[in-house]
């Protein structure tokens, strides 16, 4: 069973620039959850999502930062007009019900 | 908004001897699980605990969960320059729309020297 997959893994971007980050759960998996771990500090909870719905997003920025799990297709977390303070790196964990979470390998974004 | 304080942030120790890392809330957690992170990969998932009071082992490490949901111990036995990483709690928010939602700890790196 292949794990948690993001891409890119590495993601360099200028400051006004969009960033796309992609995750694909574990097979089986139907919900996603994505953190934000900033240099420094802990893992921080971003967003919740189940296929089509988003269940909590209590963890978003407001503004610029919108996440979705289509029926068909990876997770994406979308960042737009990225700013220096957006550098981190974000990791997407999948869990096919509640109490597991398994986590993929992270997309480390750096905002130059 | 629910915290978990985490504690040591550092241990460095010998190999052989033993130790235990701390997490502790005011909070109550649906579930609590234990997570090894290497540098540069995500955190793998150790072991969760569901029940307070409850006890499970993974050869040298044991992992309990406080009776009241609030708190809870990795104990490492005999550690190994293996063992050499940032091992994190975290917590699963109980109930409501919050369902699945994981709080970390701030994590303690830990050193295992041969």
């Amino acid at each position: 069973n292949a794990g948690v997959m993001q891409n890119p893994r590495h993601l360099v971007r200028r400051r006004g620039q969009e960033a796309r980050l992609r995750c694909s759960p574990m097979k089986g998996h139907s919900h996603v959850y994505w953190y934000r771990q900033l240099p420094e500090e802990g893992l921080k909870f971003m967003v919740y999502l189940q296929k089509e719905n988003i269940i909590d997003e209590s963890g978003m920025p407001k503004e610029r930062f919108s996440a979705e799990f289509p029926k068909e297709g990876p997770s994406i977390l979308r960042i737009q007009q990225v700013v220096r303070g957006d550098s981190a790196a974000y990791f997407c964990a999948s869990s096919p019900y509640q109490y597991e979470q398994y986590f993929g390998p992270g997309t480390r974004l750096t905002v130059t | 908004t629910q915290l978990l304080e985490q504690s040591p942030q550092f241990l460095s120790i010998q190999e052989g001897e033993n130790l235990t890392v701390y997490c502790n809330s005011s909070s109550v957690f649906s579930s609590l699980q234990w997570y090894r992170q290497e540098p540069g990969e995500g955190p793998v998932l150790l072991v969760t605990v569901v029940t307070g009071g409850e006890v499970k082992k993974l050869k040298r490490l044991t992992f309990q969960f406080g009776d009241a949901r609030k708190d809870s111990s990795l104990h490492i036995t005999a550690a190994q320059p293996g063992d050499t990483g940032l091992y994190l709690c975290a917590g699963e928010t109980a109930g409501g729309t919050s369902y699945g939602k994981l709080t970390f700890g701030q994590g303690t790196i830990l050193t295992v020297h041969p």
